[in-house]
Formats: structure tokens, C-alpha cells, sequence
């Protein structure tokens, strides 16, 4: 099945500065990937999306890459705030070796903006 | 539109007692996910479902564990002789039902708030 492997584990970041956290992933027929941010305590809610047919998407401040060839995608989260301190996770689904909807999780990125 | 609803919010269950977790999708949203989390862990699929229909289980365990999604109420996801392993976090989400379009065969997951289960 699909593995989805996210680094770092940690980022600690000051306010202000910018943010990366990539993921690969191994099923080439993967087509959707989403990233979520959760709070401490709280549910895991989508940010931000890409489709295997776009290589980069913009919102306001976050935006993701995706490199189909090399198996990759990245978050990228520009001018953070303290608000922005999550753990954020990427997700891949809608391979050939999975249900449609069922989404590989990556391990999570904790990510801290110091003010 | 209210969401994903998961009842209970905390769930305490001594070990070899029985968990029932409920989960009422989205309106609109006919695709069920049940998803594992331990404590500083990454989310990890359990079982989709759709109404009256487990799509994929893979993802749970063999025994003690059951999820059912009937034509009427909730989803639920049942726990039988919960041991300590089983503390977590359990998060439901739904979604619409997948398009087979080209780019676009997956559609985003909208999680609920969780049960945390705590077995002592």
C-alpha cells in the first residue's frame, strides 16, 4: 500500500520566518494531497490541497508544492504568527492500491513560532 | 451545516469492558472514515464505510474491533474487551462521494471532533 513518510518531526521557527515540511510518498497512482493543521486537543482541519494535474497552489500565505516525478510535496508557510503553532499533516490518496477517500497519513510536523 | 458530530467527547472504560463510539457524518457526505490516534502519533486509517457497507477494514484490527454504518443513525465503531492499548484518540471524518474524474478522484476528509478513549 501507499507510505508516506514526513519530515522534520519538529520545526521551531521565529515569528516571522518561513516553514517547510516535505513529504514523499511511494504510490506513483496517488492523486490527491491534502495537508491538515491540529491544534493541541482538537480535530484535524484541512488547509490546503493539490491535485496530481497542478504543481503548485497558493492561499494567502500557505502554499504547496508537488513533484509528481520525484514523489514529493511540501508545505511552505511564509510570515508565521504563533497562531500558525500546530502539528501539520500530510496525506496522500487515490492511488490504485487504495479505496478512493482513504488517505495515507504522515507522521505529523510540530511546529512552533517563537514571538 | 453542523459538521461532523462524534459522540462522547471522553469515553472511560475499565479494561475488558466495551467502547461504543458514534459518528454522524456531514450532511450530503456518504463515505465514513474512522481514523487512529495515538498520543503523539500520526493519524491512522481504521475502516471506511459506506451506508450499510464496510468499503475497507484493512486498517483494523482483526479482533475486538467492529464498525458498522447503518441506513439509519450514526456511524459506530465498537470496541469489545477494551485492553490499555486502546487509549487513544479516535476521529471520524466524512466526505462526498469521490469523483472519477481525471485530477479529481478524491475529495477532502472533514474530521470530527474525536472521542478520546481512556482505558484504565
Amino acid at each position: 500500500g501507499e507510505n508516506v513518510e514526513q519530515h522534520p518531526s519538529t520545526l521551531s521557527v521565529q515569528e516571522g520566518d518561513s516553514a517547510v515540511i516535505k513529504c514523499t510518498y511511494s504510490d506513483s497512482a496517488s492523486n490527491y494531497f491534502p495537508w491538515y493543521k491540529q491544534e493541541l486537543g482538537k480535530r484535524p482541519q484541512l488547509i490546503i490541497d493539490i491535485r496530481s494535474n497542478v504543481g503548485e497552489k497558493k492561499d494567502q500565505r500557505i502554499a504547496v508544492t508537488l513533484n509528481k516525478t520525484a514523489k514529493h510535496f511540501s508545505l511552505h508557510i511564509t510570515e508565521t504568527q504563533p497562531e500558525d503553532s500546530a502539528v501539520y499533516f500530510c496525506a496522500a490518496s487515490g492511488g490504485l492500491n487504495t479505496n478512493a477517500g482513504k488517505s495515507t497519513f504522515g507522521d505529523g510536523t510540530t511546529l512552533t513560532v517563537k514571538p | 451545516n453542523a459538521g461532523v458530530m462524534q459522540n462522547p467527547r471522553h469515553l472511560v472504560r475499565r479494561r475488558g469492558q466495551e467502547a461504543r463510539l458514534r459518528c454522524s457524518p456531514m450532511k450530503g457526505h456518504s463515505h465514513v472514515y474512522w481514523y487512529r490516534q495515538l498520543p503523539e502519533e500520526g493519524l491512522k486509517f481504521m475502516v471506511y464505510l459506506q451506508k450499510e457497507n464496510i468499503i475497507d477494514e484493512s486498517g483494523m484490527p482483526k479482533e475486538r474491533f467492529s464498525a458498522e454504518f447503518p441506513k439509519e443513525g450514526p456511524s459506530i465503531l465498537r470496541i469489545q474487551q477494551v485492553v490499555r492499548g486502546d487509549s487513544a484518540a479516535y476521529f471520524c471524518a466524512s466526505s462526498t462521494r469521490p469523483r472519477r474524474d481525471i485530477g479529481q478522484s478524491d475529495s477532502p476528509l472533514h474530521f470530527g471532533n474525536g472521542t478520546r478513549l481512556t482505558v484504565t
